[in-house]
Formats: C-alpha cells, sequence, structure tokens
C-alpha cells in the first residue's frame, strides 16, 4: 500500500515559468514533510521540509504548500531554471521530524526546457 | 570532502555469493539510516541507527541482511546469499540526532546475476 503518492511521473515546463510537483498522503499519522531532488548517479538532497502546524513554507524560488484535510502536499518551483531539472521526492514520517525514517513517493522527472 | 561516503559505488555480484558495503555518515552525525531504492522507487527504509544501537528494523530486512554500527562510526550492511531480487541501489544517510534532514550518500548500485 502506497501511503505517500505521486501520480505524476513526469512534467516538462519551460525555463522561467513555474513548476508545480503535487504528492498525495494517505496516513493521517504523518505530521512532517519533506522534498528531496534527485539527480542520475547522486544521492538524494533535501530541499526544503514542512510540519503539519503549518500551511506554507518558503525558502529562495522553492515553496512547499499543505492541505491537510485534503492529504495534498505541493511544491512550486518558481522560476523555473535547467539546473531544476532532476526527480523530485516527497516524503512523510510521523515524528514531527524527529526522526529521518521516512516513507517517500515514487518520484516526479522534472525537465525543464530552456 | 564532509559528506556521506558510500563504498562500493557499483558491485557486480553471481547469485548467492555475500557482499558488504560500508558508509562512512557526517563526522558529527548521531543517526545512520539504510535505504534501498529499485528502478521507478522511492527509497525504501531498511534500519537505522543512533550510535551503535539499532534502533529499528524494517520488515524488508530479511535474514540475510545484516547492519553494523560498531563505535557509532562508520557501518556496514551486508547481504548473504545475494539473490536477483537484491539488485538495487543502497543508500546511506546520516543526520543529527535534532536534525530533521538526512543527508544522504550517492548510493552503493548492487547488480546480482
Amino acid at each position: 500500500d502506497q501511503q505517500v503518492k505521486q501520480n505524476s511521473p513526469s512534467l516538462s515546463v519551460q525555463e522561467g515559468r513555474i513548476s508545480i510537483l503535487n504528492c498525495d498522503y494517505t496516513n493521517s499519522m504523518f505530521d512532517y514533510f519533506l522534498w528531496y531532488k534527485k539527480y542520475p548517479a547522486e544521492g538524494p538532497t533535501f530541499l526544503i521540509s514542512i510540519s503539519s502546524i503549518k500551511d506554507k513554507n518558503e525558502d529562495g524560488r522553492f515553496t512547499v504548500f499543505l492541505n491537510k484535510s485534503a492529504k495534498h502536499l505541493s511544491l512550486h518551483i518558481v522560476p523555473s531554471q535547467p539546473g531544476d531539472s532532476a526527480v523530485y521526492f516527497c516524503a512523510a514520517n510521523g515524528y514531527g521530524g524527529a526522526t529521518n525514517k521516512l516513507i517517500f513517493g515514487t518520484g516526479t522527472l522534472l525537465a525543464v526546457q530552456p | 570532502d564532509t559528506g556521506v561516503s558510500q563504498n562500493p559505488r557499483h558491485k557486480i555480484t553471481k547469485r548467492g555469493q555475500n557482499v558488504t558495503f560500508r558508509c562512512d555518515p557526517i563526522s558529527e552525525h548521531n543517526r545512520l539510516y539504510w535505504y534501498r531504492q529499485t528502478l521507478g522507487q522511492g527509497p525504501e527504509f531498511l534500519t537505522y541507527f543512533q550510535n551503535e544501537a539499532q534502533l529499528e528494523k524494517s520488515r524488508l530486512l530479511s535474514d540475510r541482511f545484516s547492519a553494523e554500527r560498531p563505535k557509532g562510526s562508520f557501518s556496514t550492511l551486508e547481504i548473504q546469499r545475494t539473490e536477483q531480487g537484491d539488485s538495487a541501489m543502497y543508500l546511506c544517510a546520516s543526520s543529527a540526532v535534532l536534525g530533521t534532514e538526512a543527508f544522504f550518500g550517492q548510493g552503493t548500485r548492487l547488480t546480482v546475476v
């Protein structure tokens, strides 16, 4: 049973436009959510996180939105750059971020076209 | 380089052989995690250590798998009697005890032929 779902395997956007990556979860006990970026042949790199007590967290070009009632979160990248092209993983746990035992989604491949 | 280091980067082995992977975490990090990633999937949690204590093991970690972290520094993951289904990327990550961010290594890609 996939507790964290990323239903879009891939996304293509033009440079300078907004990229929106979506993630849904089923476990209501999850209270901490993270986004990781992964380039080929490298390990995942932490991008941004959000606690369930918030509905938005922003870091530069990256903003994560959390809708707890819908069990949905999204990552917005504005403006998108070609270097953002990578696989993006959504992850979650129910420990308030106190541990990194994470449940990952299957990833979305983002391609930013110059 | 002060990041998480994993060795080897690639390993090809014959079915039935034993393999061992090593992970060197960021030096001040108390927690160390092992994940496995197969094609088209996200990383799946296997086990984690706080210092030398193995605090949790996933049911994905069968009896053929064993992980150690002697002295709370580097960690090893051993797979005995490898099977083709063990072919995957094995990822190690580390974090501070109160850290909410885990830093991943580049992984060890295992191919069982």
